[in-house]
This record gives structure tokens, sequence and C-alpha cells, in this order.
């Protein structure tokens, strides 16, 4: 089956960091591209960035309300992707949703984690 | 990259359809065949349902299609069932390997 399973959410202040996992199964992680989706309380879907896959240089590229706070990152020895996110803002409060971007779509999301910035 | 528009709602009686647009620019929905909806129920991650503007992944009923004019794409659900009550959302490649999504809809079967 495939799965993604978020983890690593919680409560942060204002200024903070929190580094978010995703683990996964059930399909090739190594040959996949996978980004992070967001969702703040009763708002619409936000996406955050992606990473490819290391055959495709494993760079990646973010959304211009988190670039240069947050990184993306992947250890393919675990099937696992990151989510590091520093000098968090209120506005950063959300679920974030891992998810496989399968060549132009979102096709595998994980349940989410929440993340909530407050003081 | 704003969002793309939706319109906040839609309804539907049982047996009747409801068309969901979604527009952007050029940069976009129209520039590129990568148009996707996603089905959200309350409290639960997004489901795929259409991708590529008009594909269907399997397990998809094919009550739903998606079509695309111009800078805007549409996703139809044909012979509403109570359980199509839910929120939609479209997306899209917008280049410069960003993505961007729709404001999101909220359907509901009468």
């Amino acid at each position: 089956e495939v799965q993604l399973v978020e983890s690593g959410g919680g409560l942060v202040e204002p200024g903070g960091s929190l580094r978010l996992s995703c683990a996964a199964s059930g399909f090739d992680f190594t040959g996949a591209w996978m980004t992070w989706v967001r969702q703040a309380p009763g708002k619409g879907l936000e996406w955050v960035g992606r990473i490819k896959a290391k055959t495709s240089g494993e760079t990646t590229d973010y959304a211009a309300p988190v670039n240069g706070r947050f990184t993306i990152s992947r250890d393919d020895s675990k099937n696992t992707l990151y989510l590091q996110m520093n000098s968090l803002k209120s506005e950063d409060t959300a679920v974030y949703y891992c998810t496989w971007y399968y060549y132009s779509y979102l096709d595998v999301w994980g349940k989410g984690t929440t993340v909530t910035v407050s003081s | 990259q704003s969002a793309l528009t939706q319109p906040p709602s839609a309804s539907g009686s049982p047996g009747q359809s409801v068309t969901i647009s979604c527009t952007g620019s050029s940069g976009d929905v129209g520039g590129y065949n990568y148009v996707s909806w996603y089905q959200q129920y309350p409290g639960k991650a997004p489901k795929v349902m259409i991708y590529e503007v008009s594909k269907r992944p399997s397990g998809v009923p094919d009550r739903f299609s998606g079509s695309k004019s111009g800078n805007t794409a549409s996703l139809t659900v044909s012979g509403l069932q109570a359980e199509d009550e839910a929120d939609y959302y479209c997306g899209s490649y917008a280049g410069s390997n960003n993505y961007v999504f729709g404001s999101g809809t909220k359907v509901t079967v009468l």
C-alpha cells in the first residue's frame, strides 16, 4: 500500500524552528518528486515547495512566503522527506501535508501534521 | 503567485450536475495542460479526482469530468450524489517549477 505519514508537528513560539518528517512506503521513493502543501485553519491549500529526485538533481523550489526560511530535504536511505522550518511566523500555522508529485499532479497525500505558531 | 479563482460555493440536487470554474492566467492554467482537481472532506487529506485537465485516476467515478478553455478550467460532477458534498480545489503547474492551487469551492448537495 502506498503511504505517506507525516510527523513532527506541534506548538512553537514565533521565531522558533521545527522540523517535519514524512515517512514514505509502498512506492519508489528514490525516484519520486515530493512536495509539501499546507492548509491554514479554515483556509485553502497552499503549495509550500518541492524537491526533485536525486536523478533529477535533487533541486528544490519554494513558494515566495517561505523562501529563505524553509528547507526541503530527503534521505532516500530512510525513505523520508523533511521540512525544516525556521523563523516561524503566526501565519505559518497550518496542517502540513506531504505529497507525491507524480509528473504533473499530487497523486498521494499523507494525513497531515499540525503546526501551531503562537506565544 | 496568486491563487487561482474559484467560486466559493456551488450546489445542486441529487442527480443534477454542477460545474466549478477555475480561472488563472497564461502563466498557469492557460499555458499548460497540467490542471488537476482535488476533493477534500472536512478534516481529511485531499484526493486527486482529475489530472492533466481531463484524465481520471483509476477508481474515480466517471461522473467526474474536466475541461479547459483558455485560462479557465472546469470540473463537472454529473449525477450528483450525497457523497460528492465536499470542498474542491483546482491546481496547476505555474511555470518556473512552481505550483498553484485554486481558492476552493464548497459543493453542497441539496
